[in-house]
C-alpha cells in the first residue's frame, strides 16, 4: 500500500457547522501534514505531526483543529469556518518525521466549500 | 527569505519536448522536488534530485541541477496531452528541531496542444 487516502472527497458546510476531514496512510510514515490550496496556487502548510506530536503550526486560526489519534491517522476538525476557507485540503505523509529532509507523498485532497 | 520561482505558463505541441525551469534560494536544500497536479487532483511526486547530483533521468523525465546558479529544470521528452497539468518545483527548508518544510514555487501550467 503506497498511498495516502482522504475522506470525504467533497464537503459542503455552513458557517455554523462542525465537520471533520480524515486522512490515512499505511506506509509506516512517521510524519503527517495538512495543507490548504487555493485554485492554481501552491499548497500552503498548515500543520505538521511528527511521531504523533504536533511539531509545526503555521499560525492557523483556531477554527481549524488537527488531531493525530495514531501514526496512521490524521484528522482536521472544522468549526465556524468562513467562506474564504473554501479550498482544497491536502494531506501528506513522509517516512522519517523530524529527523531531516524527507520526501512527502500527497493524498487526493478534500474539496471544501463553505456557504 | 526562502523563495522558489517558476514561470507561470508553458505551451507546447504534442510530441515536442517541454522544459520547465525553476530557481531557488536556499543553498542548503538537500532534496529538490518536482510535483505534478492534474485538475481537481492531489499532488503527484514526479521525481526528485539529491543536491550532490547534476542530473537524474527517469524514462521521459530528465532533471538538471545547476547548484552554482541555484537553477533546476524538468525536461519532458515526447510530451503527450496527458502531461497537461500544473508542475510545482519545491525545495526543502530545514527548521531546527522541527524537520523539513517544503517551499513550493508558484507552479507552471503546461498546456499540450494536439
Amino acid at each position: 500500500d503506497t498511498e495516502v487516502t482522504q475522506t470525504p472527497k467533497h464537503l459542503v458546510m455552513g458557517m455554523t457547522n462542525k465537520k471533520s476531514l480524515k486522512c490515512e496512510q499505511h506506509m509506516g510514515h512517521r510524519a503527517m501534514y495538512w495543507y490548504k490550496q487555493k485554485a492554481k496556487k501552491p499548497p500552503e502548510l498548515m500543520f505538521v505531526y511528527s511521531y504523533e506530536k504536533l511539531s509545526i503550526n503555521e499560525s492557523v486560526p483556531s477554527r481549524f483543529s488537527p488531531e493525530c489519534p495514531n501514526s496512521s491517522l490524521l484528522n482536521l476538525h472544522l468549526h465556524a469556518l468562513q467562506p474564504e476557507d473554501s479550498a482544497l485540503y491536502l494531506c501528506a505523509s513522509s517516512p522519517r518525521g523530524t529527523g531531516g529532509a524527507d520526501t512527502q507523498y500527497f493524498g487526493p485532497g478534500t474539496r471544501l466549500t463553505v456557504l | 527569505g526562502e523563495d522558489v520561482e517558476q514561470s507561470l505558463f508553458l505551451s507546447v505541441r504534442e510530441g515536442d519536448s517541454s522544459v520547465i525551469n525553476c530557481t531557488y534560494t536556499d543553498s542548503s536544500s538537500t532534496y529538490l522536488y518536482w510535483y505534478k497536479q492534474e485538475p481537481g487532483a492531489g499532488l503527484q511526486l514526479l521525481t526528485y534530485i539529491f543536491s550532490n547530483m547534476d542530473m537524474k533521468q527517469d524514462q521521459r523525465l530528465t532533471v538538471l541541477l545547476n547548484k552554482k546558479d541555484k537553477h533546476l529544470s524538468l525536461r519532458i521528452a515526447d510530451t503527450q496531452t496527458g502531461d497537461s497539468a500544473i508542475y510545482f518545483c519545491a525545495e526543502t527548508l530545514m527548521i531546527y528541531n522541527q524537520g523539513g518544510k517544503l517551499i513550493f514555487g508558484q507552479g507552471t501550467e503546461l498546456s499540450v496542444k494536439p
